[in-house]
């Protein structure tokens, strides 16, 4: 079945520190693949999204992700946490065919300390 | 650019009663999907509205959850009977392409800020 696995309901970080999201799909055929964060009492916002080509995606907010088809995964990292950076972070997959629907994995809440 | 926008933002009611949510989509986009949020999970797609028609409502539980796209527009979803369950964020999103074929590539979603409906 198809799906997306985010490890780590919660990760904590010092500010300045290297902040690592990981997720993961399953699904023989490579999907497409998207980072959405999501502030308190907010929607979603879109940080970044992987459709085809280079396999290094930069989005907003300095954040990248790289997509590795050998291992299933589409990690989210910056170099340098902000405290601005706290918030909930989902990794989500739209599968080939369809209509454009996405699903999200359980998401990952970061906490940034001083 | 205006955002997708929803209301109410909060709604609290009893089990066994009713409520609705509204959306409405960002101008000109001709796809609108509901989410279902539950506290600790991702997003979960209920219903996806292209244009007027239903292109997808396979998570949407008919015998107690209903949506409606009216002039291809705003939508509104409703609960009838409210169940315990039911507790969550309702969130809306939009995309700007239309048409009812299959296609590849992706077109992105904005999403609304939510309605979170807390069930006594």
């Amino acid at each position: 079945a198809q799906s997306v696995t985010q490890l780590g309901s919660h990760v904590s970080v010092s500010e300045g520190a290297l902040v690592l999201l990981r997720c993961n799909y399953s699904s023989s055929v490579p999907p497409y693949l998207f980072w959405y964060v999501q502030y308190p009492n907010q929607g979603l916002q879109l940080l970044l999204k992987y459709t085809t080509g280079a396999t290094l995606v930069k989005g907003i907010n300095g954040f990248e992700a790289e997509f590795k088809k050998s291992e299933t995964s589409f990690h989210l990292t910056k170099p340098s946490a902000h405290m601005s950076d706290a918030a909930e972070y989902f990794c989500a997959v739209r599968f080939s065919g369809g209509y454009n629907k996405l699903i999200f994995g359980a998401g990952t809440r970061l906490a940034v300390h001083p | 650019e205006a955002g997708v926008a929803q209301s109410p933002r909060y709604k609290i009611i009893e089990k066994r009663q009713s409520v609705a949510f509204w959306c409405n989509p960002i101008s000109g986009h001709a796809t609108l999907y509901w989410y279902q949020q539950i506290l600790g999970q991702g997003p979960k797609l209920l219903i996806q509205f292209q244009n007027n028609g239903v292109v997808d409502d396979s998570q949407l539980p008919k015998d107690r959850f209903s949506a409606e796209r009216l002039k291809g527009v705003d939508s509104t979803l409703k609960i009838q009977p409210a169940k315990l369950e039911d507790s969550a964020v309702y969130l809306c999103a939009s995309s700007s392409r239309g048409g009812t074929i299959p296609f590849e590539g992706t077109d992105t979603q904005y999403f609304g800020p939510g309605t979170r409906l807390t069930v006594l």
